[in-house]
């Protein structure tokens, strides 16, 4: 079993849609990061949470330490959002470990 | 402020040569890590240089080395290139463990 389980693996909605994307892990962490990545390669850190909840723009993220798991919402999606949508915890001493990551469609 | 740079972005070697790549930082960060992204496997922790140290490595065999400069700029190099090294290497700079993490474009490795 994966130490990082992401759900959906793909997505597809339609404009405007309220966009869920989910991570569970399975051991102790210091901090969760949400990543983006577009065809090409680039990675963009959107969020790093220890505990709570942050929002930038139109991305929420929350975490839940007890129960190891954390959400990332996007409201009113748009096309642009289109990308791979990666969940990394740290663990102190170990270097990030990834989830497999949720591929998302936005359709117009 | 600059960002992370990796080069170079594409590179095409030949099964048994070496490569190395290269990660300049964003200045006045002192974490430089690598990581492998293929298909199969998704993306995986290689090591973590921290003020010319590696702090820690991964899950990879002896032919995957690094190391940091004074400048905090970062090399890896792979030797005896397997077809299975083909792969996207990304590395990541932040100020130090646990804080945000910036990732560079990466450099996409064929092996033929």
């Amino acid at each position: 079993k994966n130490e990082v389980e992401q759900s959906p693996q793909n997505l597809t909605a339609q404009e405007g849609e309220f966009i869920t994307i989910n991570c569970s892990y399975s051991v102790g962490i210091s901090a969760l990061h949400w990543l983006q990545q577009h065809p090409g390669g680039g990675i963009v850190s959107l969020f790093m949470l220890s505990s709570g909840k942050k929002k930038h723009g139109r991305l929420i993220a929350t975490i839940n330490i007890q129960e190891k798991h954390s959400s990332l919402h996007i409201t009113a999606s748009h096309p642009r959002d289109s990308a791979v949508y990666i969940c990394a915890v740290g663990r102190g001493a170990d270097g990030l470990t990834f989830g497999k990551g949720t591929h998302l469609i936005i359709q117009p | 402020k600059a960002g992370v740079t990796q080069t170079p972005r594409y590179l095409i070697k030949t099964r048994g040569q070496q490569v190395t790549l290269s990660c300049s930082p964003i200045s006045g960060h002192r974490s430089v890590s690598w990581y492998q992204q293929t298909p199969g496997q998704g993306l995986q922790f290689l090591f973590e240089y921290f003020s010319e140290t590696q702090r820690n490595k991964g899950n990879f065999p002896g032919r995957f080395s690094g190391r940091q400069f004074s400048n905090s700029r970062s090399e890896m190099n792979v030797s005896t290139l397997e077809l299975g090294d083909s792969a996207l290497y990304l590395c990541a700079s932040s100020k130090d463990r646990n804080t945000e993490a910036f990732f560079g474009q990466g450099t996409r490795l064929t092996v033929v």
